[in-house]
């Protein structure tokens, strides 16, 4: 079963405008990780947040990290079309396993 | 290299035939991972090689799936007798180690896109 769950699964906003994707797993983790994927190909590490850490930023990324609800937020501020692709949340499982969820698909429109 | 690549980047095979897709790591990286995505889905993990042995190899769906690693870079992974499930984005990524320690972060090769007729 899916570790990372995101939410929305779908998201549409306007250019400049910020967007929140969300995240939620289930089990204990070390870490947790978001990555993004262009037009279904290989997909592009962007953060990790270790389980000790509430929030981490990288120019316009910030991830925050609960571990208390098990739920993890990616927001993109300034949002540009190039923005544009389907983002996944990854946890560890242990010996180097990634559980990936199901991904939020996040349009800009110019 | 300077990224993980993978060959062939699209194949087209016949139901019952066996395939073989290519897995160049990152040189250097130690481990390697194999994952599986079908349409409009997450990743779904299938094995990993830390080195050229597989300490896990419980996401493989089938004994029809296989994969080895030689000479501690190149990974094969073989699909005997495709079925049209099969069909998918097989992605594969590597990860560095230093010090006996396996960074978390793993970088991606572009995939191989399956389609079983």
């Amino acid at each position: 079963s899916q570790q990372g769950e995101e939410d929305p699964q779908a998201l549409s906003i306007q250019e400049g405008e910020n967007a929140t994707m969300n995240c939620s797993y289930k089990t204990s983790i070390n870490n947790l990780q978001w990555y993004r994927q262009n037009s279904g190909r290989g997909l592009v590490h962007l953060i990790l947040i270790r389980s000790n850490e509430r929030e981490k930023h990288s120019g316009r990324l910030r991830v925050t990290l609960d571990t208390s609800k098990k739920s993890s937020s990616l927001l993109i501020t300034a949002s540009r079309a190039a923005d544009t692709a389907s983002y996944f949340c990854a946890t560890d499982q242990g010996a180097q396993k990634l559980v990936f969820g199901q991904g939020t698909r996040l349009t800009i429109n110019p | 290299g300077a990224g993980v690549s993978q060959s062939p980047s699209n194949k087209v095979t016949e139901k019952g035939k066996d395939v073989e897709l290519r897995c160049d790591p990152i040189s250097g990286h130690t481990a390697l991972y194999w994952y599986r995505q079908s349409l409009g889905q997450g990743l779904e993990f299938l094995i990993y090689f830390q080195g050229n042995s597989a300490p896990d190899k419980s996401g493989l769906p089938s004994d029809r799936f296989s994969a080895e690693r030689t000479g501690g870079s190149v990974s094969t992974l073989t699909i005997q007798r495709t079925q049209q499930e099969d069909s998918a984005v097989y992605l594969c990524a590597s990860s560095l180690e230093a010090g006996g320690l396996i960074y978390e972060t793993q970088y991606f090769g572009p995939g191989t896109r399956l389609l079983v007729l």
